[in-house]
């Protein structure tokens, strides 16, 4: 089975820099991919990692450790908007399923 | 165009009600998927479409039934549901099945979904 693991809520101030973490235990890894959801809307998309280091979009920066089955997302110079759940997902197998841990809802404070 | 349509917005049937749920894109995507979203919970998938063809079935009860009729459209028709079934539908498309490359997997805004 698959077990993805992210801590259930955080706070930050706004200007500050926040890590999210995931860890994942799954078979046939394929990619993770992290999506922010503000309440009451769909997913969107933040950045995806395949191959193990960093990949830096703009605010957002994701890592990923395929030896640790583990990554992190950085929010920088955060924003009032930035309040969201925050998801990792895990890829696996070749008919593109993703499977979601369970969200980090983050806050941001003034 | 990367907008991934879903009707109706909210939607309220008895458990003996028959209804759809529709979902929409124009982005030459060839794969698209159901998702179901219990409130503070993340999505679960339900189906994925690849070329208008299921390629996953999540275990989903056959009250739950998906149907693909071209690759623009994607439909869930819903039967005899129980109230735990309330939740958020959500659809989503990718330019293809993940392979050698992950594509991006685009969501709609959802179907808000309570069975009474």
């Amino acid at each position: 089975g698959q077990n993805i693991d992210q801590p259930t809520e955080m706070t930050a101030t706004e200007g500050a820099i926040v890590q999210i973490n995931c860890t994942y235990q799954t078979s046939g890894f394929n990619g993770l991919f992290w999506y922010q959801q503000h309440a009451g809307e769909a997913p969107t998309f933040l950045s995806y990692n395949v191959l193990d280091g960093l990949e830096e979009k703009g605010r957002f920066s994701s890592f990923l450790s395929r030896s640790k089955g583990y990554s992190y997302l950085l929010l920088k110079e955060l924003q009032m908007k930035d309040s969201a759940s925050y998801l990792c997902a895990v890829l696996t197998g070749t008919a593109s399923k993703l499977t979601f841990g369970t969200g980090t809802r983050l806050q941001v404070t003034l | 165009d990367t907008e991934v349509t879903q009707t109706p917005k909210h939607l309220v049937m008895g458990m003996t009600n028959k209804k759809s749920l529709k979902c929409e894109q124009h982005m030459g995507h060839r794969a698209m998927y159901w998702y179901k979203q219990k409130a503070k919970k993340p999505p679960e998938l339900m189906f994925v479409y690849s070329y208008e063809k299921l390629s996953i079935n999540e275990s989903v009860p056959s009250r739950f039934s998906p149907e693909c009729p071209n690759s623009s459209l994607l439909n869930l028709h819903l039967h005899a549901l129980q109230p735990e079934d309330s939740a958020l539908y959500l659809c989503a498309s990718s330019q293809d099945l993940l392979g050698d490359f992950p594509y991006e997997q685009y969501f709609g805004p959802g179907t808000r979904l309570t069975v009474t």
